[in-house]
């Protein structure tokens, strides 16, 4: 299985400020990884799929780079709504494995 | 626009088994997987298994003895079935599906991109 690591746990952010979240696998996962949002009470919302491809509707203030074992998901200037935990997902292999998340919180 | 609704009993005893179902509106049931997360209070998501419209599956090795995930196509649903609950399959469980792409190599990889609201389900004597 692979172990997907997330960094940090919480991130103290500022509104407007950049934010930048980490994803780490415990072995390649070319490209096949993808990024959520989940806020309380809420079903996680795809924000990043294919490590740097937008889902439909997200605002291009989030953006995804990174390739085989390290990741990265970038918020430029966060907003309001963007207070939330964010996780990342493998789906290369099976089991698909998601990392333990980051809390974006208001600093 | 698709839209998952799921539904299922909320309260179990431990040894019983967690039925659930999610019905899919809007949109096309083949040419996807459909997914079970679930996701214990105050914790973070697990993956279950998944299913296409033919009844191909893939499930977590470690709920692989008790789960079994099916499919209507007539009704253009999918369940879960997870048998021999105990408190610590108490979680709210998520129906999801899955699009793919393709690799250079035909190799089809499946991301989830459309999630229903989530089901309570907890397990308690």
């Amino acid at each position: 299985e692979i172990v997907m690591t997330q960094s940090p746990a919480t991130l103290s952010v500022s509104p407007g400020e950049r934010a930048t979240l980490s994803c780490r696998a415990s072995q390649s996962v070319s490209s096949n990884l993808a990024w959520y949002q989940q806020k309380p009470g809420q079903a996680p919302r795809l924000l990043i799929y294919g490590a740097s491809t937008r889902a439909t509707g997200i605002p291009a203030r989030f953006s995804g780079s990174g390739y085989g074992t390290e990741f990265t998901l970038t918020i430029s200037s966060l907003q309001s709504e963007d207070f939330a935990v964010y996780y990342c997902q493998q789906y290369n292999n099976w089991p698909k494995t998601f990392g333990q998340g980051t809390k974006v919180e208001v600093k | 626009q698709v839209q998952l609704q799921q539904w299922g009993a909320g309260l179990l005893k431990p040894s019983e088994t967690l039925s659930l179902t999610c019905a899919v509106y809007g949109g096309s049931f083949s040419g996807y997987y459909w997914n079970w997360i679930r996701q214990p209070p105050g914790k973070g998501l697990e993956w279950i298994g998944e299913i296409n419209h033919s009844g191909s599956t893939n499930y977590n090795s470690s709920l692989k003895s008790r789960v079994t995930i099916s499919v209507d196509t007539s009704k253009n649903q999918f369940s879960l079935k997870l048998s021999s609950v105990t408190a610590a399959d108490t979680a709210v469980y998520f129906c999801a599906r899955a699009p793919y792409y393709s690799d250079s190599s035909g190799y089809s990889y499946y991301y989830m991109d459309v999630w229903g609201e989530g089901t309570t389900v907890t397990v308690s004597s």
